[in-house]
């Protein structure tokens, strides 16, 4: 019963390169949430997904970051053109589909991007 | 003003005392509410989840709710040094998202 997926865990680029971070659900689960932890900050929301829809992206920076959860496939997190300030771990979480919604949260390891 | 305010820390504590740990919110919104453990370089892992006010217990654990002083709290009873970590509380609205205090810090030393 493998739990939530992210890989790679740790990413380096540089500047100017392209980052995709890539997170697998926990299995029976089509909820996805992308989080970002700042060294000594809490975890702050990103986007949330279904499979094939983006439901609140309200998080998300206006330019150069973009997500996606495709019907087939695991979710994937792009930041275009890095800067250093993207240097931060992201996390990825998952809930079950039920009704009424229960919003608790399954996170993955993460993935530690650092840019040069 | 940030929406989750959660006690700074760090917490320093010998093994068997109790942990008191709390955040503040301003959103009556919020109706679900959550605690997580975070050990150093890890991902956060589900403690507790409450939705009503009131006490939650689960082992060591119990998580109590005051929605109309908009404060939570969890305890943690014979504390041992395994439990040595970051402690988050979350928060949601019907929206789905999470909105996550700080951290605490805590340490208890054998």
């Amino acid at each position: 019963n493998a739990g939530v997926m992210q890989n790679p865990r740790h990413l380096v680029r540089r500047r100017g390169q392209e980052a995709r971070l890539r997170c697998s659900p926990m299995k029976g689960h089509s909820h996805v949430y992308w989080y970002r932890q700042l060294p000594e900050e809490g975890l702050k929301f990103m986007v949330y997904l279904q499979k094939e829809n983006i439901i609140d992206e309200s998080g998300m920076p206006k330019e150069r970051f973009s997500a996606e959860f495709p019907k087939e496939g695991p979710s994937i997190l792009r930041i275009q053109q890095v800067v250093r300030g993207d240097s931060a771990a992201y996390f990825c979480a998952s809930s079950p589909r039920r009704d009424p919604a229960l919003y608790e949260q399954y996170f993955g390891p993460g993935t530690r991007l650092t840019v040069t | 003003q940030k929406e989750v305010e959660q006690d700074p820390g760090p917490l320093s504590v010998p093994e068997g005392a109790i942990v008191s740990l709390n955040c503040t919110y301003s959103n009556s919104a919020f109706q679900y509410f959550m605690w997580y453990r975070q050990y150093s370089r890890k991902g956060p892992e589900l403690l507790m989840y409450t939705y009503s006010s009131g006490n939650k217990e689960d082992g060591r654990f119990t998580a109590q709710v005051d929605k109309s002083s908009k404060y939570i709290s969890l305890f943690i009873r014979d504390s041992q040094p395994s439990d040595s970590a970051t402690y988050l509380c979350a928060m949601n609205t019907n929206a789905g998202k999470s909105t996550f205090g700080d951290g605490t810090t805590l340490t208890v030393k054998p």
